[in-house]
């Protein structure tokens, strides 16, 4: 069975600070993989996908920089946080079928910038 | 920017009672889905509905689609205190990256 894994689960970082944040997914090979930031109360932004090793969009402007350097490994980083970037950051995947598959979220990490 | 548009943000309910959520989008979609939070945890998908469908059901579930509105409709029946969550609709996107698009949500308490 397919799971993904995020880590950490909480964040305390100053501002000014570096940030690398990894998602795992076991049990698939070759999915889409997203990066999103929900805000206290509100919905899900997507920040950033992969359709492939190497391949990253970006889809809003921000102080956030995303990798892939493997199949199923996805890196969301930033160099120097900012007090905007606290919140909650969920991973997903999905593979690629021709009628459209469901994501599937990973736990979360609640980042916090002080 | 925001797709998917919930209604009502916030819904209380008694125990037992059905629960209507609405969802509208703007663009056109490859599918629509349904996800469910609990409070400060990760999301999980509940069903998905293809442009080309009017109607799904999954258990106490029932999911409705209207594309000439751009609507949607997620039905709980017989609700119980442990459908307490928040619910998003999700709007996919027609390319190949299946990117989805999230509304704001409704925050549902189903009350014992």
């Amino acid at each position: 069975s397919q799971t993904i894994h995020q880590w950490p689960a909480t964040l305390v970082q100053p501002v000014g600070s570096p940030l690398s944040l990894e998602c795992t997914v076991e049990g698939t090979s070759n999915p889409n993989l997203y990066w999103y930031r929900q805000a206290a109360g509100r919905g899900l932004q997507l920040l950033f996908y992969s359709v492939g090793i190497g391949q990253i969009s970006s889809e809003v402007p921000q102080n956030l920089s995303a990798s892939r350097p493997q199949d199923r490994q996805f890196i969301l980083s930033s160099k120097k946080l900012l007090l905007s970037d606290s919140g909650f950051y969920l991973c997903a995947w999905s593979v690629r079928t021709s009628g459209g598959v469901g994501q599937y979220f990973g736990p979360g990490t609640r980042l916090l910038v002080l | 920017s925001q797709q998917g548009e919930e209604d009502p943000q916030a819904l209380s309910i008694q125990e037992g009672e059905n629960a209507t959520m609405n969802c509208s989008y703007k663009t056109s979609i490859n599918n629509l889905q349904w996800y469910r939070q609990n409070s400060g945890r990760g999301l999980v998908h509940l069903i998905l509905i293809r442009s080309n469908e009017r109607e799904k059901h999954s258990g106490r579930l029932r999911v409705t689609l209207d594309t000439s509105k751009k609507s949607s409709s997620l039905l709980i029946t017989a609700s119980r205190a442990a459908d307490t969550a928040s619910y998003f609709c999700a709007t996919a996107a027609m390319d190949s990256s299946y990117k989805l698009i999230f509304g704001s949500g409704t925050r549902l308490l189903v009350r014992p």
